[in-house]
């Protein structure tokens, strides 16, 4: 089975940095993704993790531990755009395939 | 990357009709997925349909419900049929891309059952 739990709503002022953490547990790992969506729109993707620690893109950094069944999506240097749900998802396998499961997202509420 | 486009893009229907959403793909894949997201929930998958086999349903999703029709690489439909209220929500079309490890959504049908 597979479960995935991240929080439901954080907050932070712009320009600050915030850290979203996921765990998951899933009986066969093929990588981890983040999306953002903003209300009212369809998810647009992130990043993918397959191996262990942290990739960095632009202002946005994702970070896994396999071991630990754990990634955080780091955000610096907020911006008031930044204000979306930001979903955590896992392939879980299934019949030979892996389909796509998504955590219930954080939704992060960035603020002056 | 896959440019995906859903029709209708919202539609407000009654209550016992039926609905058919289409999702089309600019390039051909192999795995499409449609999805349901109720008002401030995250993604529910309910089916996966692949190209000349039947679709695959999650648990809680039935084909007399929600019929799927995937007549080639670029194309699919998925029915929402008999509609109540509780069948609102937004429904998004997504696929993988052979190639690259992510997911890409269509821009979702809103849909309000009266």
């Amino acid at each position: 089975g597979q479960n995935i739990d991240q929080p439901t709503e954080m907050t932070a002022t712009e320009g600050a940095i915030v850290q979203i953490n996921c765990t998951y547990q899933t009986s066969g790992f093929n990588g981890l993704f983040w999306y953002q969506q903003h209300a009212g729109e369809a998810p647009t993707f992130l990043s993918y993790n397959v191996l262990d620690g942290l990739e960095e893109k632009g202002r946005f950094s994702s970070f896994l531990s396999r071991s630990k069944g754990y990634s955080y999506l780091l955000l610096k240097e907020l911006q008031m755009k930044d204000s979306a749900s930001y979903l955590c998802a896992v392939p879980v396998p299934s019949g030979g395939s892996y389909i796509p499961t998504f955590g219930r997202g954080t939704s992060l509420i960035v603020h002056p | 990357s896959a440019v995906i486009s859903q029709k209708p893009s919202r539609d407000i229907c009654q209550r016992g009709t039926s609905l058919t959403i289409q999702c089309q793909v600019d390039s051909q894949v192999t795995m499409m997925f449609w999805y349901r997201q109720q008002p401030g929930q995250s993604l529910t998958l309910i089916a996966t349909a692949n190209q000349g086999s039947e679709a695959t349903y999650e648990s809680g999703f039935v084909i007399d419900k929600f019929p799927i029709s995937r007549p080639n690489l670029t194309f699919s439909t998925l029915t929402v049929s008999n509609m109540s209220p509780e069948d609102s929500s937004i429904y998004l079309c997504s696929v993988e891309v052979p190639g690259l490890e992510t997911q890409y959504f269509g821009p979702g049908t809103r849909l309000l059952v009266l």
